[in-house]
């Protein structure tokens, strides 16, 4: 079946421009998340959505940044006034529900350069 | 707070050798759950095996082994027959669940070359 689906897979943008990252997860997981990889870095949790609960957004860096998932399903990842330091993958990943063992579906990413 | 430590930033190993990539983490949790990632330089993030606290056994997929250590906190990757094509970055991971809320935790990774 598909996996997940990210767009675009490359943006460059301009210091200050708002950028909109969208992601679609496989069909029939529940939960989504998005994390940022820095060039040569590990992983780095940015937000988490569970069905129809309050989002875990404990990983934002910072104000500008924002998610939303519609319908439980497409989510949209926003950097408003986009800085240099904001160039990296942006990496959306899905699972089913399922607890300890299911492993985390990621996409291949959006390659955002800021510039 | 779960962490996950990869001491090896590289390792290098012969064609149709065996390898081991190291990963120890910290929790006082009695329950997790630990996960190997590769990921090659086109960036996909690909699961490789799966390793629960309370499992009795070390996962075994294919070539993929895990040398899991409880009382040492580790769990360890072991690649056997490695190929040109394991060429690649090397993700531990730990998931963690806390308060509704779950994600993986990743070490910074391990680049892995193969040589022919």
């Amino acid at each position: 079946g598909a996996g997940v689906s990210q767009s675009p897979s490359n943006k460059v943008t301009e210091k200050g421009k708002d950028v909109e990252l969208r992601c679609d997860p496989i069909s029939g997981h529940t939960a989504l998340y998005w994390y940022r990889q820095s060039l040569g870095q590990g992983l780095e949790f940015l937000i988490y959505f569970q069905g129809n609960s309050a989002p875990d957004k404990s990983g934002l860096p910072s104000d500008r940044f924002s998610a939303e998932r519609t319908g439980g399903s497409v989510s949209t990842l926003t950097i408003q006034r986009t800085q240099q330091e904001d160039s990296a993958v942006y990496l959306c990943a899905s699972s089913p529900i399922g607890g300890w063992s299911s492993p985390l579906h990621f996409g291949n990413g959006t390659r955002l350069t800021v510039t | 707070a779960q962490k996950i430590t990869q001491t090896q930033p590289g390792m290098f190993v012969q064609e149709k050798e065996a390898v081991t990539l190291d990963c120890t983490y910290d929790t006082s949790d009695p329950s997790y759950g630990l996960f190997w990632y590769k990921q090659p330089s086109s960036g996909e993030m690909i699961f490789l095996i799966y390793q629960g606290s309370y499992d009795q056994q070390n996962a075994t997929e294919g070539r993929y082994s895990l040398n899991f250590q409880k009382a040492r906190k580790s769990a360890n990757l072991v690649i056997s027959a490695s190929q040109l094509g394991d060429s690649a970055m090397y993700f531990c991971a730990m998931r963690e669940i806390k308060g509704g809320s779950e994600k993986l935790v990743f070490g910074k990774g391990t680049k892995l070359t193969v040589n022919p």
